[in-house]
């Protein structure tokens, strides 16, 4: 079936730092791609998006890449920063449907 | 609105009982969005909305489970004859329309089933 993972569960970096986070999707009919961030107890944020006829998109310190070859999704943070702590989501997305991952809870240690 | 809102924010209830969740979208977005998020977990997808129609009610976890939204803006889930395993935040998002990816969320229901 349809699913969507990511490699790492956690990820603790140090603040400055660049921290990067992977995904992997399955379906290679999705026409778009989304990160969410999700702080304690709110619902999750939209960061960044792109479209499955791109292959990099950048944002305010966040670059989406995406590599459809090996179905691979990630999200890189430039100098990482404490208020960057949180879970971060990636999603994939059909015909208005939203298929999300497990997520990866980013620490960032001052 | 200014943003997208759910009622209440939390939720407890006695297993057997039915509980009514509703969300209020950005005012103008077409598109609704109902997940489920249980403990640590991503979010499970549950049913959107276009309008007033369902396109797609696939991700409803059992017929216990219905929403509905009149008016193309306020809509409501049901939950009948709750069940522990009931229990998890529930989000609602919009959008503004098919086409337009960035989905907005309200900050959730946390449904307790005791």
């Amino acid at each position: 079936g349809e699913s969507v993972g990511l490699h790492l569960p956690t990820l603790s970096v140090q603040e400055g730092d660049n921290s990067i986070i992977n995904c992997a999707y399955s379906n290679s009919a999705s026409d778009y791609f989304i990160w969410y961030k999700q702080e304690s107890g709110k619902g999750p944020q939209f960061i960044i998006d792109i479209r499955s006829n791109m292959d990099k998109r950048q944002g305010q310190r966040v670059t989406v890449l995406l590599n459809k070859t090996v179905k691979h999704l990630s999200l890189q943070i430039a100098a990482t920063q404490p208020g960057d702590s949180a879970v971060y989501f990636c999603a994939e997305g059909w015909g208005g449907k939203l298929i999300f991952g497990q997520g990866t809870e980013l620490s960032v240690k001052p | 609105g200014a943003g997208v809102s759910q009622s209440p924010s939390n939720k407890v209830t006695e297993k057997g009982k039915d509980v009514e969740l509703r969300c209020d979208p950005i005012s103008g977005h077409t598109a609704l969005y109902w997940y489920r998020q249980s403990l640590g977990q991503g979010l499970e997808f549950l049913i959107y909305f276009q309008g007033n129609s369902a396109p797609d009610k696939s991700g409803l976890p059992s017929d216990r489970f219905s929403a509905e939204r009149t008016g193309g803006s306020v809509s409501t889930l049901t939950i009948q004859r709750t069940q522990q395993e009931d229990s998890a935040v529930y989000l609602c998002a919009s959008t503004a329309g098919l086409g337009h990816n960035e989905q907005f969320f309200g900050p959730g229901t946390r449904l307790t089933v005791l």
